[in-house]
C-alpha cells in the first residue's frame, strides 16, 4: 500500500513564498506529481520528479528526495489566485500498470 | 489537443435508475482512470483501464461497471446507486509508459443520487 501525508491547510500573504512538504511511503515508487485543484475543478498538473533534485517551472518549483521519501513544493510571488489545494499524487507500478495515488490535498489560502 | 472530455457536467439520478458517465480523450493515451471525489476529499482511484483491458478495480462495488470500448473511450455505467455515491467523478488519462507521463484529468461529473 501507499501513505502519502501532507499538511491539510496553510496560508499565507500575496507576494510571498510559501513550501507545502509531501512525505511518502510506498513501494515500486516511479515518480511523484504535484497537481492544482481550484474548488468545484479538476486537478491541474503542477510538476512531475522522478529523479532526485528540484525542478523549477516558473513560479513554481518541485523537489523530491527519494531517500527521504519526502517532495516539497515551492510557489513564489504568491498571486490571489493561487488560492486552491495541492495535490501530492506518487505514481507506483503494481503489476505493471501506472497508477497515481493522491495524497488528501493543503488547501492553499492567499490573503492580501 | 490535450483534452479529456467528459459528458454530463451534471447528473441528478434516482436510486433505481441507470446511467452511464462517458470520457472522451484523443491524446493516444493507452491507460484511462475514473476516480471518485468527495467534498475537500483527494481523488480516490476506482478503476485503471490498460490497453483497454481492466488492470485494476479498487473494490468498487458493482453497482458501478466500467466500460472501455475503444482507446478513446471510456464509460461508467451506473446501477441502483446510493445517496452516498454522491460525488465529482473524475477520468483521467496517461501514456502508460514513459519519463514525464503525468495524468491529465477531464473537468468531471458532478452526481448527485436522490
Amino acid at each position: 500500500g501507499q501513505n502519502i501525508d501532507q499538511p491539510t491547510e496553510m496560508t499565507a500573504t500575496e507576494g510571498a513564498i510559501v513550501q507545502i512538504n509531501c512525505t511518502y511511503q510506498t513501494s515500486g515508487f516511479n515518480g511523484l506529481f504535484w497537481y492544482q485543484q481550484h474548488a468545484g475543478e479538476a486537478p491541474t498538473f503542477l510538476s512531475y520528479n522522478v529523479l532526485d533534485g528540484l525542478e523549477e517551472k516558473g513560479r513554481f518549483s518541485s523537489f523530491l528526495s527519494r531517500s527521504k521519501g519526502y517532495s516539497y513544493l515551492l510557489l513564489k510571488e504568491l498571486q490571489m489566485k493561487d488560492s486552491a489545494s495541492y495535490l501530492c499524487a506518487v505514481r507506483s507500478i503494481p503489476g505493471g500498470s501506472y497508477i497515481p495515488t493522491f495524497g488528501r490535498g493543503t488547501s492553499l489560502i492567499v490573503h492580501p | 489537443d490535450t483534452e479529456v472530455t467528459q459528458t454530463p457536467k451534471h447528473l441528478v439520478m434516482g436510486m433505481t435508475n441507470k446511467k452511464s458517465l462517458k470520457c472522451e480523450q484523443h491524446m493516444g493515451h493507452r491507460a484511462m482512470y475514473w476516480y471518485k471525489q468527495k467534498a475537500k476529499k483527494p481523488p480516490e482511484l476506482m478503476f485503471v483501464y490498460s490497453y483497454e483491458k481492466l488492470s485494476i478495480n479498487e473494490s468498487v462495488p458493482s453497482r458501478f461497471s466500467p466500460e472501455c470500448p475503444n482507446s478513446s473511450l471510456l464509460n461508467l455505467h451506473l446501477h441502483a446507486l446510493q445517496p452516498e455515491d454522491s460525488a465529482l467523478y473524475l477520468c483521467a488519462s496517461s501514456y502508460r509508459g514513459g519519463l514525464n507521463t503525468e495524468a491529465f484529468f477531464g473537468q468531471g461529473t458532478r452526481l448527485t443520487v436522490v
